[in-house]
C-alpha cells in the first residue's frame, strides 16, 4: 500500500497568512494526487486534482504543486472560512489511500 | 445537478451485517465508478471500495473479506454490505462518485453524499 504522510498535523495562522501543507508518498505516484477540504460535520470537498488543477468553483487562493513523492497545498491568503481539515489522497494505485489530515485553525 | 444520498440503519449489532444504499439523483449512474469511504469519529478517511456501473469492483484488501458493493442501474443506486461488524466499524459512511480519466480530466472523488453515521453496538 502507498502511505501518505501529511505535515504538519495541526497549524494555526492569522487571516491573510500564506499557509503550506505537505503530503509525502511512500513511493512515486506521478501526479495522481487530490486534495480535499473537510469542515466539521460535513463531507470532504474536492479542491485540487492531478496535483495542481483547481476544481471548478474553488477560490484561486488555493493551489497545489508537486509530483512523484512530494506534494504541497498552499493557501495564499488564509480566510476565516478556510478553517477545516485538509486531506491528500493518492489515486495512482489500489488501495486508494488518504493522508492523515492537517487541521487548520485561525489565530 | 447530481446529488448522492446515503440511507440505511444507524445502529447495527456486533457480528451482524451493515447495509447501506446510495441513491444518485439528477444524473445517470452510467459511465462512472462509485465508491464508499468511511471515517471513524474524530479520525481520518478510509477508502472501502468502488464499483463500476457495469458491476466490476475493487475493494480495500483490509476489508475485502467482509465487503460487498453492488449496483442497481435501474434504480440509480449502489449499495454496501459489511459483514461481521465490530465496534471498530463505527464510522460515518460516505458514498462518492469516482471520476476517472476518460470520462473526467483526471482521477478524483468529485461528488460526495452528506454521510451517515453507523454505530455498532448491542
Amino acid at each position: 500500500d502507498i502511505q501518505l504522510t501529511q505535515s504538519p498535523s495541526f497549524l494555526s495562522a492569522s487571516v491573510g497568512d500564506r499557509v503550506t501543507i505537505t503530503c509525502r508518498a511512500s513511493q512515486g505516484i506521478s501526479s495522481y494526487l487530490a486534495w480535499y477540504q473537510q469542515k466539521p460535520g460535513k463531507a470532504p470537498k474536492l479542491l485540487i486534482y492531478g496535483a495542481s488543477t483547481l476544481q471548478s468553483g474553488v477560490p484561486s487562493r488555493f493551489s497545489g504543486s508537486g509530483s512523484g513523492t512530494e506534494f504541497t497545498l498552499t493557501v495564499s491568503s488564509l480566510q476565516p472560512e478556510d478553517v477545516a481539515t485538509y486531506y491528500c489522497q493518492q489515486l495512482n494505485s489500489n488501495p486508494l489511500t488518504f493522508g492523515g489530515g492537517t487541521k487548520v485553525g485561525v489565530k | 445537478q447530481v446529488q448522492l444520498q446515503e440511507s440505511g440503519p444507524g445502529l447495527v449489532k456486533p457480528s451482524e451485517t451493515l447495509s447501506l444504499t446510495c441513491t444518485v439523483s439528477g444524473g445517470s449512474i452510467s459511465n462512472y465508478y462509485w465508491s464508499w469511504i468511511r471515517q471513524p469519529p474524530g479520525k481520518g478517511l478510509e477508502w472501502i471500495g468502488y464499483i463500476y456501473y457495469s458491476g466490476s469492483n475493487n475493494y480495500n484488501p483490509s476489508l475485502k473479506s467482509r465487503v460487498t458493493i453492488s449496483v442497481d442501474t435501474s434504480k440509480n443506486q449502489f449499495s454496501l454490505k459489511l459483514s461481521s461488524v465490530t465496534a471498530a466499524d463505527t464510522a460515518v459512511y460516505y458514498c462518492a462518485r469516482y471520476c476517472t480519466n476518460g470520462v473526467c480530466p483526471n482521477w478524483y472523488f468529485d461528488l460526495w453524499g452528506r454521510g451517515t453515521l453507523v454505530t455498532v453496538s448491542s
